[in-house]
């Protein structure tokens, strides 16, 4: 069975400093990595997608992706009160198109 | 470039009673998923249609269904609602092929079964 870890938090860090976000998953012909950030009672949204190995930076986000050992993380550098939520990994097999999703981690940044 | 529209956003049902959602997915996607999620739970994948077909299928019961139009748009159907089926409703679309499947989210359907 596919599947894609998390860890659940709740991760609480302080404002301003670096968050670090965590996922393993277990289909190593997986090809594609989406993280996605959901506020409560609120929709997903896509925030960062990777497909090769190594780092891939978009303003205060970086992922990082490492096939070999089947990770990919999110840090989330200068965070601020609004980063605030559920971060969700997300893995598509390649196998069927189906994303296969981890269960999120809540992120608390602290003011 | 317009986003992906769920309807309605909001819904009250009856036990017993049936319910149909819909999803217009982003113009040129053809790849329509749906998702059920609970309070304090993780995305539970219902079903996936890509051009009119179902391609992927969730751990659901049948009362759960769904259907694709020729435009792409998506119907989920809930017959005989039960009191668990409380959850919002999310439907996501993509483009459904090669490497980047990137999917987009709705805002959702908040469906509350009294």
């Amino acid at each position: 069975q596919k599947e894609v870890e998390q860890n659940s938090g709740p991760l609480s860090v302080p404002e301003g400093a670096i968050a670090s976000l965590n996922c393993t998953y277990s289909d190593r012909v997986s090809q594609s990595f989406f993280w996605y950030r959901q506020y409560s009672g609120k929709s997903p949204e896509l925030i960062m997608s990777i497909y090769s190995n190594g780092d891939k930076e978009d303003g205060r986000f970086t992922a990082q992706l490492n096939k070999a050992s089947q990770y990919v993380s999110l840090l989330i550098r200068d965070s601020q009160p609004s980063d605030s939520a559920t971060y969700l990994c997300a893995v598509n097999p390649w196998s069927n198109y189906q994303l296969i999703w981890g269960a999120g981690t809540k992120l608390i940044i602290k003011p | 470039k317009a986003g992906v529209t769920q309807t309605p956003r909001y819904l009250i049902k009856t036990r017993g009673q049936q319910v149909t959602l819909s999803c217009s997915p982003i113009s040129g996607h053809r790849s329509v998923s749906w998702y059920q999620q609970t309070p304090g739970q993780g995305l539970q994948f219902l079903f996936e249609y890509f051009s009119e077909t179902q391609r992927n299928k969730g751990n659901f019961p049948g009362r759960f269904s769904g259907r694709q139009f020729s435009n792409s748009r998506s119907e989920m159907n809930v017959s005989t609602l039960e009191l668990g089926d409380s959850a919002l409703y999310l439907c996501a679309s993509s483009l459904g092929e090669g490497l980047n499947t990137e999917a987009f989210f709705g805002q959702g359907t908040r469906l509350t079964v009294v």
